[in-house]
């Protein structure tokens, strides 16, 4: 199975920072990558597919980059709804793996 | 507006089989473009894919599951269901039913990705 690892798996930031988070692939997977934000108690919501796409009715203060195997996903500048748990996702194989997650606090 | 709704028990026996139904509505099943599929994740833990499902009944499991594992789909009632058998402690989750859209790129093959979520059905596994 391809592994993805996030870092940091926590980050504490301030209202306005620009935050960035990573996600690293075992193995080259293109731009087979998918982000997600989870808040507690609810299901993930889909932010980013394909590496730097936006997903409709997302805001513009999310982005992402990245190919082969190393990614990010920016936060341009936090807002108070955006403190939750950040996963990436690969699909360049069908067997689905997701990143241990990163959880960003309020500092 | 899309509509992913799970349904089943909250509470299994251990060794017994885990059953869910994912409930799709304000959309077809049978479309050609989406698959179908279940993603868990134990109390305070990341997220797992379980496995997926195409409207013909093609399936795709996840390899540590697959031995204990049956996805169906009812393409006349827009569902489609899990079935976990011999199940543990370690099977207790929210188990979350979810569709997969596509992106299609030039020159690479289709992009998979969650874009619609139900809310979740936890189970806990306890005598």
């Amino acid at each position: 199975d391809i592994q993805m690892t996030q870092s940091p798996s926590s980050l504490s930031a301030s209202v306005g920072d620009r935050v960035t988070i990573t996600c690293r692939a075992s193995q080259t997977i293109n731009i087979y990558l998918n982000w997600y934000q989870q808040k507690p108690g609810k299901a993930p919501k889909l932010l980013i597919y394909a590496a730097s796409s936006l997903q409709s009715g997302v805001t513009s203060r999310f982005s992402g980059s990245g190919s082969g195997t190393d990614f990010t996903l920016t936060i341009s500048s936090l807002q108070p709804e955006d403190f939750a748990t950040y996963y990436c996702q690969q699909s360049y194989s069908t067997r689905y793996t997701f990143g241990q997650g990163t959880k960003l606090e309020i500092k | 507006q899309l509509h992913l709704q799970e349904s089943g028990p909250g509470l299994v026996k251990p060794s017994e089989t885990l059953s869910l139904t994912c409930s799709v509505s304000n959309g077809s099943i049978s479309s050609r473009t989406y698959y179908w599929g279940w993603v868990r994740q134990p109390p305070g833990k990341g997220l797992e894919w379980i496995g997926s499902i195409f409207y013909t009944g093609r399936t795709l499991y996840n390899p540590s599951l697959k031995s204990r594992l049956i996805i169906s789909v009812d393409t006349s009632k827009d569902q489609f269901s899990l079935r976990l058998s011999s199940v543990t402690a370690a099977d207790t989750a929210v188990y979350y039913c979810a569709r997969l859209g596509m992106f299609l790129p030039p020159g690479i093959e289709g992009i998979r990705y969650f874009d619609a979520w139900g809310r979740g059905s936890l189970v806990i596994v306890s005598s």
